[in-house]
């Protein structure tokens, strides 16, 4: 079956650990994006990227890194730059000039 | 400033009745509007969209009315289903924005068997 995959579900790390999301898709899609939901605040663009071997910053991303080097995968890196990295990562996908992003499962990073 | 509002945080109906989610938004350039429902511990799931040049879309159970003049859309779920409860998100994008979408902070609809 197509879609987006997370993994884990679930992270815990330490504080000043840097710490990598996993973001997987079989959609054939060319644009990827990582948010981030807070309570209250919906969700804020992180990074995205349009094509393989590029991407751009987001609204929020201070602390976060990201690459792009095959299609199907996004990873995120939060690093210990990030003040507050305790929150929900949703990774989600689209076709080009499709208006609609499929989103995957979320990880939900706490950081001790 | 955000640019997509939903006001209301919360939202509890019974079941049967209709739901009425709402969505403000500032910026008169975006040209498409969906919406989004979200489980707990899951990733949002498309719901239903309108494009700007429209004023209403219909999809079985679900409706969305846009007003553009009011910079103003709204979710009609008639009738209401407890499995309707979730967090509903309102998203608007812009063509010039490239492809990235602004989304409103939510609203928890809850339906009351």
């Amino acid at each position: 079956d197509g879609g987006i995959t997370q993994s884990p579900k679930y992270l815990f790390r330490k504080e000043g650990q840097n710490v990598t999301l996993s973001c997987e898709q079989n959609l054939n899609h060319d644009a990827m994006y990582w948010y981030r939901q807070d309570p209250g605040q919906g969700l804020r663009l992180i990074y995205y990227s349009q094509i393989v071997n590029d991407f751009q910053k987001g609204d929020i991303a201070e602390g976060y890194s990201v690459s792009r080097e095959k299609k199907e995968s996004f990873p995120l890196t939060v690093t210990s730059a990030q003040k507050n990295p305790t929150a929900f990562y949703l990774c989600a996908s689209s076709r080009p000039g499709q208006n609609e992003q499929f989103f995957g499962p979320g990880t939900r990073l706490t950081v001790l | 400033d955000q640019q997509v509002k939903q006001n209301s945080p919360s939202l509890s109906v019974q079941e049967g009745r209709i739901s009425i989610l709402n969505c403000d938004y500032t910026n008169s350039m975006f040209d498409y509007f969906l919406w989004y429902k979200k489980y707990p511990a899951e990733g949002p799931t498309f719901l239903i969209s309108i494009s700007s040049i429209k004023d209403k879309n219909e999809d079985g159970r679900f409706t969305v009315f846009l007003n553009k003049s009011a910079k103003h859309l709204s979710l009609h779920i008639v009738p209401s289903q407890p499995g309707d409860s979730a967090v509903y998100f309102c998203a608007a994008w812009e063509f010039n924005y490239g492809q990235n979408f602004v989304f409103g902070p939510g609203t928890r609809l809850s339906v009351l068997p």
